[in-house]
C-alpha cells in the first residue's frame, strides 16, 4: 500500500470551531487531493495541489483552504465548521495528474 | 471536463460475468478512461486505465471502442467479494488542469 496517512481518523466538533485535517505522505508524488463523499454523492473533490505551495480549487470548496508548506503534508482546514460539513473525508496522491491515485483510510468528521 | 454516466446499481451473482458500461461523450483527445473500486469505509483503489481498444490486468478487462465515447469494465467471474461501488473516471492533463469528478458510480452486489 502507499504510504499514506490521515489524521485524526475520526472527530466530533461543535459548529463555529476550526478544523485541521492532516495528510502525510511518504512517496514523494506531487499531485495530492482532498475529498468529501456523502451518502447519493460520491467522491467530491475540494482542493488538490499539483506541487508546494500550489493548491487550486475543486468543486465544492467553500468553506475549505487549504494549505502545503512541503511535499508530504496537505492540510485541510475549516475555518468554522458547519453540520453541512458532516462528512468522510479521504486524501489522495498522485505522481501525476492521470496516473493512478493512492487514497488515505479516510477521516470521519462529525459537526453537531 | 469530460462527464460521465454510469448505473447507479447492478446485481450479478457468483461465478458471473459483469460489464459496467460508462459513457463519456465528450472525452477529449488526451483523456484517459481509468475505474476505481470502493469498499465500504475504505478509499477508492485503483482497478485499471487505458486509452483506446482493451486492457487486460489480472483483475479486469476494459474495452473501449474506437470512438471512445464509452467504455466497459469487465470483472471475470465475480465472487461476493466483488461486492463495491466501481467508478469510471474520464480526463488527462497536466500541471493541475485535470479535475478528477467520480461521481456517484455504480454499485455492484453480487448474490451468492
Amino acid at each position: 500500500d502507499a504510504g499514506i496517512t490521515q489524521s485524526p481518523r475520526h472527530k466530533v466538533t461543535e459548529t463555529g470551531t476550526p478544523v485541521t485535517l492532516r495528510c502525510h505522505q511518504t512517496e514523494n508524488h506531487r499531485y495530492m487531493y482532498w475529498y468529501r463523499q456523502d451518502p447519493g454523492h460520491g467522491l467530491r473533490l475540494i482542493h488538490y495541489s499539483y506541487g508546494v505551495k500550489d493548491t487550486d480549487k475543486g468543486e465544492v470548496s467553500d468553506g475549505y483552504s487549504v494549505s502545503r508548506s512541503k511535499t508530504e503534508d496537505f492540510l485541510l482546514t475549516l475555518e468554522s465548521a458547519t453540520s453541512s460539513q458532516t462528512s468522510v473525508y479521504f486524501c489522495a496522491i498522485t505522481s501525476s495528474s492521470y496516473n493512478e491515485q493512492f487514497f488515505g483510510p479516510g477521516t470521519r468528521l462529525t459537526v453537531l | 471536463l469530460a462527464k460521465t454516466t454510469q448505473p447507479i446499481s447492478m446485481d450479478s451473482y457468483e461465478g458471473q460475468e459483469v460489464n459496467i458500461t460508462c459513457s463519456h461523450n465528450n472525452i477529449a483527445t488526451n483523456d484517459y478512461i481509468t475505474w476505481y473500486q470502493q469498499f465500504p469505509s475504505q478509499g477508492p483503489r485503483f482497478i485499471i486505465q487505458g486509452y483506446k481498444t482493451k486492457v487486460t490486468n489480472e483483475v479486469a478487462s476494459l474495452f473501449i471502442p474506437a470512438d471512445r465515447k464509452s467504455s466497459t469494465l469487465s470483472l471475470p467471474r465475480v465472487s461476493l467479494s466483488d461486492t463495491a461501488v466501481y467508478y469510471c473516471l474520464v480526463g488527462a492533463g497536466t500541471r493541475g488542469s485535470y479535475i478528477p469528478t467520480f461521481g456517484r458510480g455504480t454499485s455492484l452486489i453480487v448474490h451468492p
